[in-house]
């Protein structure tokens, strides 16, 4: 089975601090995302990056920035956190085909003060 | 832009009946995959059924079908004899041709299961 480890699973910053969320996938997958979930808004694209070192924008990503060094890992930057990123971020990985299930880890909640 | 919607906010059944959660879509594309994911309470979302938009026949996975009607632009998830495990978040899930494998996400049903 696909692993998609999220490294917090409750995360409690303030606000300007500089906030690193990390997610690891142990299948290879070449595609990994990063969403934000509301309640009553589902779940937003923050960025997409389908291998090592490419990034595409998603649909929110305004305030946040990513990372992908090695394959297997993609970490979501918070440059200077605002009470507005109060939120659950999801990571999750999948190959590189549009039919291709996303695996999603068990999301990080993150609480800006 | 492609965009999912999920009319029912919230949803209730009775356990062993049958429920069906509505989504509809918004798409200019004629191939495209859709897809039901789960999220049960504090747990992690998990894939529940995946339809082709080529291929005529609803998928169906044991206890989960889907009613994919093209023309129409519909997508809807029938539950059958439903468990109290069934009681989760389902979103309904859009990805197109479109040179990307970004999923666009409708805002979710909540399913209760009653005893």
């Amino acid at each position: 089975d696909v692993k998609v480890t999220q490294s917090s699973r409750y995360l409690v910053k303030r606000t300007g601090e500089k906030v690193f969320l990390e997610c690891v996938q142990d299948m290879d997958h070449e595609n990994m995302f990063w969403y934000r979930q509301d309640p009553g808004l589902g779940l937003r694209l923050i960025y997409f990056s389908y291998d090592v070192k490419m990034k595409e924008k998603g649909d929110i990503p305004e305030g946040y920035s990513v990372s992908r060094e090695k394959k297997e890992r993609f970490s979501l930057i918070l440059e200077s956190a605002s009470t507005n990123q109060t939120s659950m971020y999801l990571c999750a990985s999948s190959l590189p085909h549009r039919g291709s299930p996303l695996h999603f880890g068990n999301g990080t909640r993150l609480t800006v003060t | 832009a492609q965009t999912v919607t999920q009319s029912q906010p919230e949803m209730s059944v009775q356990e062993a009946e049958t429920v069906t959660l509505s989504c509809t879509y918004d798409t200019s594309e004629s191939d495209y995959y859709l897809f039901w994911y789960k999220q049960p309470p504090s747990r992690q979302m998990i894939l529940v059924i995946r339809q082709e938009a080529y291929k005529q026949q609803n998928a169906t996975e044991n206890r989960f079908s889907v009613n994919f009607q093209k023309a129409a632009k519909s997508f809807s998830l029938k539950i059958s004899d439903s468990q109290l495990g069934d009681a989760a978040m389902y979103f309904c899930a859009y990805v197109g041709q479109g040179g990307s494998e970004k999923l666009v996400f409708g805002k979710g049903t909540k399913l209760t299961v009653n005893p």
